[in-house]
């Protein structure tokens, strides 16, 4: 059974910090990982999605990196602002239900950044 | 616009209502889904459905009842409603099973 984790599950950063988030999963067996940013009362958002055959990717000040073999995926923000303030959601989806969308939560850091 | 929306945003009821949430995607995709967030935060799926068609059913009570009258629309019916239903309902489009998932902004059901 795919556990995914998230440490820690909360974060306090004074603003322009750089900030390394944890996720590891436990069946290396992944099609894909991704992850999202949930702000309170909101929805999800996808902040990036690297595929099993990538080692990471970038968006902006965004970096997830991926390292299958040992399970493990880091989402690095760079020069952090209060308005990245939110919880950091990652997922995995499996190869061997890749073609129905489910995707594996892991329960997410709640990040602060503090002006 | 709003590319995946849900109605009601906020439900409050009492035990043993019947209760349907509806959710919307103007995106064009062929596959949608039902996530439950509980207190604690934790996601987990509940349905997913491509072209009207059931695909993922996580062993979900049957008091639960998806239906989806077009690909464009994805409706939870639950049925003698519990205390423990109480939680965070988002609703996720996707353009297929591989892709990359876009989520209503949730509904928040209190039961009492």
């Amino acid at each position: 059974k795919q556990e995914v984790t998230q440490i820690p599950a909360a974060l306090s950063v004074p603003e322009g910090e750089n900030l390394v988030l944890n996720c590891s999963f436990t069946d290396s067996a992944i099609y894909n990982l991704q992850w999202f940013r949930q702000d309170p009362g909101k929805g999800l958002t996808s902040l990036l999605l690297i595929q099993s055959s990538q080692r990471e990717q970038t968006s902006g000040r965004l970096n997830a990196s991926l390292d299958k073999s040992s399970g493990r995926s880091t989402l690095y923000i760079a020069a952090s602002q209060p308005g990245d303030s939110a919880t950091y959601l990652c997922a995995v989806r499996l190869i061997r239900s890749s073609n129905t969308g489910k995707l594996i939560f892991g329960q997410g850091t709640t990040l602060q950044v503090k002006p | 616009d709003t590319a995946v929306s849900q109605t009601p945003k906020y439900l409050v009821t009492q035990m043993g209502n019947d209760k349907s949430i509806k959710c919307e995607q103007n995106l064009g995709h062929d596959t949608m889904y039902w996530y439950k967030q509980d207190s604690k935060k934790f996601l987990k799926i509940m349905f997913s459905y491509n072209n009207k068609e059931l695909i993922i059913n996580e062993t979900v009570p049957n008091r639960f009842s998806p239906k989806s009258p077009d690909k464009a629309h994805l409706n939870l019916h639950i049925n003698s409603l519990e205390l423990g239903d109480s939680a965070v309902y988002f609703c996720a489009s996707s353009q297929d099973g591989y892709e990359t998932q876009y989520f209503g902004p949730g509904t928040r059901l209190l039961v009492l």
